[in-house]
């Protein structure tokens, strides 16, 4: 059983349109997480949400939001997408909040805008 | 904030070779993590270390707190061990927030 699952793998899309990825996390962590992976391959947070709330938004437009329905799911859609948003998005989860906690991530949607 | 910063960029080894990857950051931190992306671009955890020592198979990482530093190495590397290795820790003692290093590219030759 896959640990952490996104969906799609792939998404390619024009400008302008709107898309979401979905997270779903089947080990009963509290936390779950958005990033962000650009072609430099940096790895930055976008969100995160424990038990359904948000704990951290970083500074990313507006036009990105984050909606967990339960704890075992994080899901990201994204308005009006531009060129700029083509990356790899990877969704995370942690037991807990801490820095501490080991994190476990899913196998990435890599988002392609044309 | 918490700057991180990893050596070398790249790295190229002979199999069977020791490796090293070295991570540096700039303020005081409750834990460090090392992650390894592969060339797929699956990320795993390694480990996650606040003092010490820990090993894992041929992976060892070490971190020294006072010099805000620390090593993951690789004993006997394989090909399979070709990936690129991240470090990274969190922006505030104790917040979840993580800063990722810019990542070490390991090449693996038979």
């Amino acid at each position: 059983d896959t640990a952490v699952s996104q969906t799609p793998k792939y998404l390619v899309t024009q400008m302008g349109n709107d898309k979401s990825i979905k997270c779903e996390q089947n080990l009963g962590h509290d936390t779950m997480y958005w990033y962000k992976q650009d072609s430099k391959k940096f790895l930055k947070i976008m969100f995160s949400y424990n038990n359904k709330e948000l704990i951290i938004n970083e500074t990313v437009p507006n036009r990105f939001s984050p909606k967990s329905p339960d704890k075992a799911h994080l899901n990201l859609h994204i308005n009006s997408l531009e060129l700029g948003d083509s990356a790899v998005y990877f969704c995370a989860s942690s037991q807990q909040t801490s820095g501490q906690e080991t994190q476990y991530f899913g196998p990435g949607t890599r988002l392609l805008v044309l | 904030k918490n700057e991180v910063e990893q050596s070398p960029q790249n790295l190229t080894a002979q199999e069977g070779e020791f490796i090293t990857i070295n991570c540096s950051y700039s303020v005081g931190i409750s834990a460090l993590h090392w992650l390894q992306q592969h060339p797929g671009g699956g990320i795993v955890s390694l480990f996650m270390l606040s003092s010490g020592k820990k090993k894992h198979g041929r992976l060892i990482a070490t971190i020294n707190i006072q010099e805000k530093h620390s090593s993951l190495h690789i004993t006997a590397s394989h090909p399979r061990d070709s990936a690129v290795y991240i470090c990274a820790v969190p922006s505030n003692f104790g917040n979840e927030k993580l800063t990722f290093g810019t990542g070490t590219r390991l090449t693996i030759i038979p």
